[in-house]
């Protein structure tokens, strides 16, 4: 079936770095892609999103690039800090309404 | 603003009993909720499509007499989960989309609810 996934289950990285968290779909008609961060116990909470007509998306200190070609996504975090330590999931959002497909999600842990 | 919460945060209980959990829009009016389930480890899989005023739509595979869901106001809808039993322990998120809002990625997520059956 369709699905939104990830290549890496997760990523360690030290403090002051950027990371690089990566995304494949398979569903080609998606409006929007999302991603969101989810701490552990809470709900996830939207980072950034991008339009199926972009390629690229920034915002303070994350960047989402979209290739529709190879139908993949990222997110880039710059001067990744102990605070970002979560898990990163991406999310599309299909044609014809808001519900939201969740991909399987990469746990981030920042190193001081 | 935006905050959406849920009731209960944990709760535990013997299994066979049933257990609602309430999804409520605090600041906003939500015509359209989200159910979804997380196992430990796991993404966010999608239960039910919650619609005030008419009945939820449920996702492939989920039962709907297991789960049931009731969009009672615009600022709340409540799940049930009914003969719970442990395979149904999981953390519980609801997402509500503000009627506000004509963008799909004003959706606000609850803090979730963690369920434990024994």
């Amino acid at each position: 079936g369709e699905s939104v996934g990830l290549h890496l289950p997760t990523l360690s990285v030290q403090e002051g770095d950027n990371s690089i968290i990566n995304c494949a779909y398979s569903n080609s008609a998606s409006d929007y892609f999302i991603w969101y961060k989810q701490e552990s116990g809470k709900g996830p909470q939207f980072i950034i999103d991008i339009r199926s007509n972009m390629d690229k998306r920034q915002g303070q200190r994350v960047t989402v690039l979209l290739n529709k070609t190879v139908k993949h996504l990222s997110l880039q975090i710059a001067a990744t800090q102990p605070g970002d330590s979560a898990v990163y999931f991406c999310a599309e959002i299909r044609t014809g309404g808001f519900k939201t497909i969740f991909g399987a999600g990469t746990r981030l842990f920042v190193k001081a | 603003g935006a905050v959406v919460s849920q009731h209960p945060s944990w709760v535990i209980c013997k299994s066979g009993t049933s257990v609602k959990i309430e999804c409520r829009s605090l600041d906003f009016q939500a015509t359209t909720m989200f159910w979804y389930r997380q196992f430990p480890k796991q993404s966010l899989m999608l239960m039910a499509t919650s619609n005030e005023g008419s009945k939820a739509t449920y996702e492939q595979g989920v039962e709907k007499d297991k789960f049931l869901i009731n969009h009672a106001s615009l600022t709340l809808s409540t799940l049930t989960v009914t003969s719970a039993h442990p395979e149904d322990s999981s953390f519980y998120i609801c997402s509500a989309n503000p009627d506000r809002s004509g963008s799909y990625n004003e959706q606000f997520f609850g803090p979730g609810t963690r369920l434990t059956v024994l």
